[in-house]
């Protein structure tokens, strides 16, 4: 079975602080993972994903396959960057997403 | 151009009662997706259409649950004899459907429709 954990419900920092939230997976293959995120009152947008290698917004996450980890990352945190945050994995040529729980991220003035 | 859109965006229903949901998908995009989304977690694979064939209904929870696309554009998300238990965001997706060995096209999520059975 496919599994995203995102341990972290809520996350606050304060701006200009580095913010990293958390993702593992678990699955034997080699899976594509994505970011995802719903800024309030806003539909679900992709954010990034780790075939792309881009950075998005000053966003990064990189793949550790040893890890099984897929974190995303940014040096300063903005207060716009306040929102509910999902980690996502599908598997090559297939079309299902299976998401972790989400982490409110919550940038504080 | 429009993104994808859901109707209604807030039903309630009785228990027991049949609902229907809609989605229209972003024009031309071949595959069309279902997901449920329960208050603090993450969406929920229910099925997936690529234009009007349902290839995969395996997230579908019961046999209450019945997703039809039957032009390959337009879907309906039916559940009948609703239960408390359903009460969720429904989360509608489409993509263009050009999957490779590589990579997974993006879905692009319409606004969700929120189902509160009372």
């Amino acid at each position: 079975a496919q599994r995203v954990t995102q341990p972290e419900k809520l996350l606050s920092v304060f701006k200009g602080a580095p913010v990293e939230l958390k993702c593992n997976y678990s699955y034997s293959g080699s899976p594509e993972l994505f970011w995802y995120v719903q800024y309030s009152r806003q539909r679900l947008q992709l954010l990034l994903r780790h075939i792309s290698r881009e950075s998005i917004k000053g966003f990064t996450a990189d793949l550790n396959k040893g890890e099984t980890s897929f974190h995303l990352k940014k040096p300063f945190a903005q207060e716009e960057d306040s929102a509910m945050y999902y980690c996502a994995l599908s598997l090559y040529n297939f079309n299902k997403f299976y998401f972790g729980s989400g982490t409110k991220l919550n940038v504080k003035p | 151009g429009a993104g994808v859109s859901q109707s209604p965006r807030y039903k309630v229903a009785k228990r027991g009662q049949d609902v229907a949901l809609r989605c229209d998908p972003i024009s031309g995009h071949v595959s069309l997706f279902w997901y449920q989304q329960a208050l603090g977690q993450g969406p929920e694979f229910l099925t997936y259409f690529q234009n009007e064939a349902q290839l995969d209904k395996s997230g579908l929870p019961s046999d209450r649950f019945f997703a039809e696309r039957p032009e390959g554009s337009v879907s309906t998300l039916k559940i009948q004899r609703t239960q408390q238990e359903d009460s969720a965001v429904y989360l509608c997706a489409s993509s263009r459907g050009r999957n490779t060995d590589f990579s997974t096209d993006t879905q692009y999520f319409g606004p969700g429709t929120r189902l509160t059975v009372l």
